[in-house]
């Protein structure tokens, strides 16, 4: 089974431009998550979706949103880009097989996005 | 905050295993324990998990005390490409969404 795709790779943004981001998850897994990596602050936890729904949210602004698509591939977007937005994004998918519980989440490449 | 405490470095001779200590005082009883690495600038790699009773898989084993209040991941024959950076993390399956709590993890340097 192909892994977790994340597309574009790299990015270079200035300040107060948008952008988008997107992850395929693995064939057959409904739920993705997205999180932000940076080296002050480490991995943050930003959204998580699940059947093209919301189903948890970190301790972002606003600017910061996502979407899930019906084949479960998921775009997450930021508007009016800061510096401080310098970081490696990763999406996370997992099965949520529900009758054991099990959620192993499995994580793509990233996409790193540089704000000048 | 991470409910977990981790060693911030680790050194480690190529061929001899690696024992990566945790501590989670904390953990509740319906929370798993979660290993990840994450080797330079990838994304995290799951290696293993477990509830109370030690598990085994073809990367590593996970010693996990009584009490639960810590654990351990065992990397038995560690290789260079062990090098990562590798995180700890406890967290409850049923009604929590796919929300991993990261630490600083614990820099594993595996040498010649």
């Amino acid at each position: 089974k192909a892994g977790v795709t994340q597309t574009p790779r790299y990015l270079i943004k200035t300040r107060g431009q948008q952008v988008t981001l997107s992850c395929s998850p693995i064939s057959g897994h409904r739920s993705v998550s997205w999180y932000q990596q940076t080296p002050g602050q480490g991995l943050q936890f930003l959204f998580e979706y699940f059947s093209e729904t919301q189903r948890n949210k970190g301790n972002f602004p606003g600017r910061f949103s996502g979407r899930q698509f019906s084949n479960s591939r998921s775009e997450m977007n930021v508007s009016t880009l800061e510096l401080g937005d310098s970081a490696l994004y990763l999406c996370a998918s997992s099965l949520t097989v529900e009758s054991t519980g099990r959620e192993t989440q499995y994580f793509g490449p990233g996409t790193r996005l540089l704000v000048l | 905050d991470a409910k977990t405490t981790q060693p911030p470095s680790m050194d480690c001779a190529e061929g001899r295993a690696a024992n990566l200590p945790c501590n989670h005082s904390t953990i509740s009883g319906n929370e798993y324990v979660y290993w990840y690495r994450q080797i330079h600038s990838q994304g995290p790699q799951y290696i293993i998990h477990g509830l109370k009773n030690n598990e085994t898989n073809e990367m590593a084993s996970l010693i996990i005390t009584e009490d639960r209040k810590s654990s351990t991941l065992i990397l038995p024959h560690a290789t260079l490409r062990d090098t990562a950076v590798y995180y700890c993390i406890v967290r409850a399956l049923y009604n929590q969404g796919g929300k991993l709590i990261f630490g600083q993890g614990t820099e594993l340097s595996v040498k010649p």
